[in-house]
């Protein structure tokens, strides 16, 4: 199993501001994954970061939106930028485990409110 | 690309009375995972499936993989308040999970 410490837990932020999402790991994993959770959906990968290379994004969130910073086995960051109220939306770090297949855990997630 | 499709979206009990969720895909999965999710909490890794036909238990819930491994359910039986919350079925393409719509279950007492 893995422990991921995420942060903020919540925020409360104006449009065309940005914010940084951390996640925080105990043990070293190859790869991290971003999700969002809009209110009463499901989830939907952004992207997937990879230690030593560039994110990989999914169809519809691109780079200049959603940076993402992978400095270490154990760490990552989600920028979601120039905020707009369709940001609202939960945002979820994933790992899973170290053999093929294997299931996901998620941090405590991040409730973003844009006003 | 490949989706999950899961049903119903909101099931509303009585405590005591059963619950089934449905996850169906138009093609064959290696393996199928389910996930729980509380109200304002992270999803949960409950169990995944990986045989043809197979049936897993786990107290009160029994999870099935389809013989075509193309669909898998998740039925609780006597369903009590803890059971709230949002239940995901997710399967994996090109390494990738990809997670049904959920099913929001709610309780009455």
């Amino acid at each position: 199993s893995a422990v991921i410490s995420q942060k903020p837990s919540r925020d409360i932020c104006q449009r065309g501001t940005s914010l940084t999402i951390q996640c925080q790991v105990d043990s070293q994993v190859t790869m991290m994954f971003w999700y969002r959770q809009q209110p009463g959906q499901s989830l939907t990968l952004i992207a997937t970061a990879n230690q030593g290379s560039e994110a990989t994004y999914e169809s519809g969130f691109v780079i200049d939106k959603f940076p993402i910073s992978r400095p270490n086995l154990t760490f990552s960051t989600l920028t979601v930028s120039n905020m707009s109220p369709e940001d609202s939306s939960i945002y979820l770090c994933s790992v899973e485990g170290t053999e093929k297949n294997t299931e996901a855990f998620f941090g405590q997630g991040t409730r973003l409110t844009v006003v | 690309g490949q989706q999950v499709m899961q049903i119903p979206q909101y099931q509303h009990v009585q405590e005591g009375e059963d619950f089934t969720t449905y996850c169906n895909s138009s093609t064959t999965l290696s393996n199928i995972q389910w996930y729980k999710q509380r109200p304002g909490g992270h999803p949960v890794f409950l169990i995944q499936l990986v045989k043809s036909g197979e049936v897993k238990k786990q107290k009160r819930l029994t999870f099935q993989f389809g013989e075509a491994k193309k669909n898998s359910s998740l039925h609780i039986t006597a369903t009590q308040t803890t059971d709230v919350g949002t239940y995901f079925c997710a399967a994996r393409r090109w390494g990738k999970l990809i997670f049904g719509q959920g099913t929001e279950l709610s309780v009455k007492p």
